[in-house]
């Protein structure tokens, strides 16, 4: 099965710096990658995801880019804010047409951001 | 909208006790996940339902049963709990219509098991 890891695990940033996030992932059929922030306390929430037809994908202050030779992505975050300091966790799945990967992820181990004021 | 909700939000349980979790969505999804995340090893996938009446086994699913008789609701069970089961539970929903493969989570369950 597919397996996602996770660097780093924890990550201190100043604001307004950028902070990386790197995953790789082990199965050549994954295709869809997407990119869940968890605050404290709460559910994980989808911030970005990127399919693999694609090789970047930025939403104001985060993107994501994609190495599928190498099968790796990263996230990125520029000019980083308190309230960015979260879990952040990569996650990879195959998506098919006929819908029988059900959308089931594989995750990576997620990073601790903390972002200094 | 709640989206998806989780009760109980914490529960502490004996070793041997059994307990039912239970995630409801209002989103109209056809599948739905139970996962368990632990310290270090992020969010691993426990059992999952593709829709009402079924279910399947996710990477974790020792020690676990599920049950989805509505479309809404999601059930976990553990009917003798043990130590290595605490832990926080998530539930999430996610629908195959329009090409959107986002999983919409809960808030979580604490729970520990002495």
């Amino acid at each position: 099965g597919e397996n996602v890891e996770q660097h780093p695990s924890t990550l201190s940033v100043q604001e307004g710096d950028s902070a990386v996030i790197k995953c790789t992932y082990s199965d050549s059929a994954s295709n869809y990658f997407p990119w869940y922030k968890q605050e404290l306390g709460k559910g994980p929430q989808l911030i970005i995801d990127i399919r693999s037809n694609v090789g970047e994908k930025k939403d104001q202050r985060i993107a994501v880019t994609l190495n599928k030779t190498a099968k790796h992505f990263s996230l990125h975050i520029t000019e980083t804010q308190p309230e960015d300091s979260a879990v952040y966790f990569c996650a990879a799945s195959h998506t098919n047409a006929g819908g029988t990967s059900y959308g089931k992820l594989t995750f990576g181990q997620g990073t601790i951001l903390t972002v200094h004021p | 909208n709640a989206g998806v909700t989780q009760t109980p939000k914490f529960r502490v349980l004996k070793t041997g006790q059994s307990m039912t979790l239970l995630c409801a969505q209002d989103m109209n999804h056809e599948y739905m996940y139970w996962y368990r995340q632990d310290p270090g090893m992020g969010l691993r996938l426990i059992h999952y339902s593709v829709g009402e009446g079924t279910t399947a086994k996710g990477e974790v699913p020792d020690g676990y049963n599920v049950s989805r008789l509505k479309k809404q609701n999601f059930l976990l069970g553990l009917e003798s709990a043990a130590p290595s089961q605490t832990s926080v539970y998530f539930c999430a929903s996610s629908t195959p219509r329009d090409g959107n493969y986002e999983q919409y989570f809960g808030p979580g369950t604490r729970l520990t098991v002495t």
